[in-house]
């Protein structure tokens, strides 16, 4: 079975600045990782994955995570938010082979303040 | 993509009755799948639906208390029976696009049940 810990359950930080986002999985297969996103008042959306070759993936909108075997971690950054970026982030995890469900982490709400 | 459509958006139910969730899709899937998002904790799959077959349950959840029905590829239902205030919770309902576990999940806005 897999597991996924986001030991932050909130982030406050002011836009511009720099933050991370942690997120550690615990699974004794290979694994595909994900990040969602969720506006408020909207339904969740996948913001980027990692299946294969690169550790380091990016979104569209600035945000980046890397894959970490030996930590077993895919923490999730941006080198400067904006207030756009308030949200909640939950980090997933299924493993590569045969039908499983998505686990999905508790959450981290990420509060941008100007 | 993915165009998921949930009804209701929210409801605010009394304890005892049973209240269905709608979910249209805009094109064939051969899963869709219906989470729970419990307040201040994460989403947590209760069944996997198939068209043609019985939903297939994760643990902790039975039929008796979700029956969910599949008539079609595009369209599902979840019904939360004999609701009590520990229901309430947001229900949301899901397909996968792409090639196995690494396709991507799209997600319905979600139904936000509160029982009283």
């Amino acid at each position: 079975a897999q597991s996924v810990t986001q030991l932050d359950s909130q982030v406050p930080v002011f836009e511009e600045a720099p933050v991370e986002l942690r997120c550690n999985y615990s699974s004794s297969v290979s694994v595909y990782l994900f990040w969602y996103v969720q506006y408020p008042n909207q339904g969740l959306q996948l913001l980027l994955k990692y299946l294969s070759g690169s550790t380091l993936v990016e979104s569209i909108n600035g945000f980046e995570a890397e894959f970490n075997k030996s930590q077993t971690s895919f923490h999730l950054r941006k080198p400067s938010v904006h207030i756009s970026d308030t949200a909640e982030y939950f980090c997933a995890v299924t493993p590569r082979t045969g039908f499983q469900k998505l686990v999905f982490g508790t959450g981290t709400r990420l509060l941008v303040s100007p | 993509s993915a165009v998921i459509s949930q009804k209701p958006s929210r409801d605010i139910c009394q304890r005892g009755t049973s209240l269905t969730i709608q979910c249209q899709v805009d094109s064939q899937v051969t899963m869709m799948f219906w989470y729970r998002q419990q307040p201040g904790q994460s989403l947590t799959l209760i069944a996997t639906a198939n068209q043609g077959s019985e939903a297939t349950y994760e643990s902790g959840f039975v039929i008796d208390k979700f029956p969910i029905s599949r008539p079609n590829l595009t369209f599902s239902t979840l019904t939360v029976s004999n609701m009590s205030p520990e229901d309430s919770s947001i229900y949301l309902c899901s397909v996968r696009r792409g090639q196995g576990n690494g396709g991507e999940l799209f997600f319905g806005e979600g139904s936000r049940l509160t029982v009283l």
